[in-house]
């Protein structure tokens, strides 16, 4: 059974500064990974997706590493603002299946 | 980009109704949707995965009389939550596949439900 983790689970950083956000997973028979965003009571917004052949993909600030061998990605955010605080969700979905597993996600407080 | 509309976005109901959560596609037709529940600080779960015109597929541990599911067009999935208690209270998301793009989901905003 596919199981996401996140890392850390919140996370406080200064206006400006660059962050990393972590996400492994169990199962490296992945069709592709997606990191979403998530304010608080509202739906998810998707930010990227990266197929289980890419290593990264790229969104503005936004950046996703994708090493599906060790099972791990990172979402890089650049200069970061006070408007990218909320909840960053990992989410898995496995070969043939659309069907994603979601981490508990890391909620971002971007201080002003 | 494509849009998925979930109504009503909160609903409070007292513990023994039924509580019908909606599902759009505005823009797009959808052969596949899902609902997902989400408790506090916790992840999102799958609940069940509805198919256009069949019947839909419940997750382990998902009540499938509690929680009817009708997907009757490409356009509209309905969550219905029967005899609703106080533990059901979650919150419900909702998310359709568009069939011409492949694996992008789209999400709808969400259902807070709270039961009394």
């Amino acid at each position: 059974k596919q199981e996401v983790t996140q890392i850390p689970a919140a996370l406080s950083v200064p206006e400006g500064e660059n962050l990393v956000l972590n996400c492994s997973f169990t199962d490296s028979a992945i069709y592709n990974l997606q990191w979403f965003r998530q304010d608080p009571g509202k739906g998810l917004t998707s930010l990227l997706l990266i197929q289980s052949s890419q290593r990264e993909q790229t969104s503005g600030r936004l950046n996703a590493s994708l090493d599906k061998s060790s099972g791990r990605s990172t979402l890089y955010i650049a200069a970061s603002q006070p408007g990218d605080s909320a909840t960053y969700l990992c989410a898995v979905s496995g070969a043939g299946s659309y069907q994603l597993t979601f981490g508990k996600g890391t909620k971002l407080s971007v201080i002003p | 980009g494509a849009v998925v509309s979930q109504h009503p976005s909160w609903v409070i109901c007292k513990s023994g109704t039924s509580v019908k959560i909606e599902c759009r596609s505005l823009d797009f037709q959808a052969t596949t949707m899902f609902w997902y529940r989400q408790f506090p600080k916790q992840s999102l779960m799958l609940m069940a995965t509805s198919n256009e015109g069949s019947k839909a597929t419940y997750e382990q541990g998902v009540e499938k009389d509690k929680f009817l599911i009708n997907h009757a067009s490409l356009t509209l999935s309905t969550l219905t939550v029967t005899s609703a208690h106080p533990e059901d209270s979650s919150f419900y998301i909702c998310s359709a596949r568009d069939r011409g793009i492949n694996e992008k989901l789209f999400f709808g905003s969400g259902t807070q439900l709270s039961v009394l």
